[in-house]
């Protein structure tokens, strides 16, 4: 247990409908990350916040895609218009992000899975 | 363009053998190599990582070596269990910047035989 927890672990929407996910990191860390990952790959960088500043995002994250940490606490990740396309699992991280640390290490959570019908 | 190259795909060996996963970077700039082990229907988990200022590392059964003038470096597993059955996943970041994001690899499935 890493202790980055996701929320909902499965979801199943029709094409179309907008779907959200949560991301609690670990307590006190300063940096979340959203990644996506599809069958035999590895993770993709979608989007990345220090505190509740949201500082990169992806090509990846089209308009679509929106994701928020108010507070610099959790986040969210919203897919507006679902396409086929986006049925992959969509994977939160954190990390200390302690300015000089030589090691930040990031942490995963168990993802959420998202099947577009 | 894929900046981190993991080889081979897949990979069988017998209990107790010694599996060798492989993995070529593009990025100069990368300053920080950690591999992520993970298994069905779970996130990826930190296993051991490596900076370019040493050429070896070992925690466990679990061992990096690091060619910089190369771009390579590789993960060793001693003594393979069948528990080691997972996906392993070479990354690569710049710890430099404000942004330490990770660049994986595809990944390769490794599969121990009792």
């Amino acid at each position: 247990d890493t202790g980055v927890s996701q929320n909902p672990r499965h979801k199943i929407t029709k094409r179309g409908q907008n779907v959200t996910f949560r991301c609690d990191p670990i307590s006190e860390h300063n940096r979340l990350y959203w990644y996506r990952q599809t069958l035999g790959q590895g993770p993709e960088f979608l989007t990345y916040f220090q505190n509740e500043a949201q500082l990169e995002k992806s090509r990846l994250l089209s308009d679509r895609f929106s994701a928020e940490r108010p507070k610099g606490s959790f986040s969210t990740l919203e897919i507006q218009r679902t396409e086929q396309g986006d049925s992959a699992m969509y994977l939160c991280a954190s990390s200390l992000g302690l300015q000089g640390r030589r090691r930040d290490t990031i942490y995963f959570g168990e993802g959420s899975w998202l099947t577009v019908v | 363009q894929q900046q981190v190259k993991q080889s081979p795909q897949s990979l069988i060996v017998q209990k107790g053998g010694i599996p060798i996963i492989n993995c070529a970077y593009e990025n100069t700039a990368f300053d920080y190599f950690p591999w992520y082990q993970q298994f069905p229907g779970k996130g990826p988990a930190l296993l051991i990582a490596i900076r370019p200022d040493v050429s070896e590392k070992k925690e466990g059964r679990f061992t990096i070596s690091f060619n910089k003038s190369a771009k390579q470096f590789s993960l060793h597993i001693m003594d393979s269990q069948p528990g080691d059955s997972a996906t392993y996943f070479c990354a690569a970041s710049r710890t430099s910047g404000a942004n330490s994001k990770l660049t994986f690899g595809k990944g390769i499935t490794l599969s121990v035989r009792p």
